[in-house]
């Protein structure tokens, strides 16, 4: 079975600073894929970033970037210079490649408030 | 091109009843899934249709029932609603999975939210 923990329930910053989001995850298999999605208050679901479990080159992208570690199973999550509009729930969730379909697991989601 | 559409955008029934949801896929997008997101938590699989049959589900019980039309549009039904049933529901379109190390990018609608008084 397949478990994503996201530990962090809420996180206040106030703007411009940095924030980490974090995720674990559980999986046997060795093929998967790692998502970050933001949902505002409106309620869609807006893709992030994606990770496939045979890349652990860390990246930037813009604000965003992330750290993937096989060994500790984590793929968190950093916005850099926060700003209000970042405001949202970020849930981390994963995909499991055997088996067919395309069902995503999710983590329980952490609540990010940036403030003035 | 249209994104993901999904209506009603709310809905309030009562215990008992019976409610249908609608999803009209991505153009191109032929696999539909359904999610169900309770308050606080992560969306959470309920099932997934393609060719019209459902291919894979989620640990939902029967009262949770699906269908899949030729032009790949999609409903849930959910039958006997609950107070736990209260929730939003997410529509999620895709193509086919194909095998290998592909991976075919879900878009999600943006929900209905379900009430259940």
């Amino acid at each position: 079975a397949q478990k994503v923990t996201q530990a962090q329930t809420e996180i206040s910053v106030v703007e411009k600073e940095d924030v980490t989001l974090d995720c674990v995850y559980e999986t046997r298999d060795t093929t998967y894929y790692l998502f970050w999605y933001k949902q505002p208050p409106s309620g869609e679901l807006v893709f992030l970033i994606r990770r496939n479990s045979f890349d652990e080159q860390n990246e930037i992208s813009g604000r965003y970037s992330w750290n993937f570690q096989k060994s500790t199973s984590s793929f968190n999550f950093t916005i850099t210079a926060s700003q209000v509009v970042d405001s949202a729930v970020y849930f981390c969730a994963l995909f499991i490649l055997t088996g067919g379909g395309n069902k995503l697991t999710f983590g329980t989601g952490t609540q990010l408030k940036v403030e003035l | 091109d249209a994104g993901v559409t999904q209506s009603p955008t709310h809905l309030i029934k009562t215990r008992g009843q019976q409610v249908t949801l609608r999803c009209s896929p991505k153009s191109g997008h032929d696999t539909v899934s359904w999610y169900q997101q309770a308050l606080g938590q992560g969306p959470q699989f309920i099932f997934q249709y393609y060719e019209e049959e459902e291919r894979q589900r989620g640990n939902f019980p029967d009262r949770f029932s699906g269908h899949q039309f030729p032009n790949y549009s999609s409903e849930l039904n959910v039958n006997a609603l609950l107070l736990g049933d209260s929730a939003l529901y997410l529509c999620a379109s895709s193509s086919r999975f194909a095998s290998g190390l592909t991976y075919n990018e879900q878009f999600f609608g943006p929900g209905t939210r379900l009430t259940v008084l």
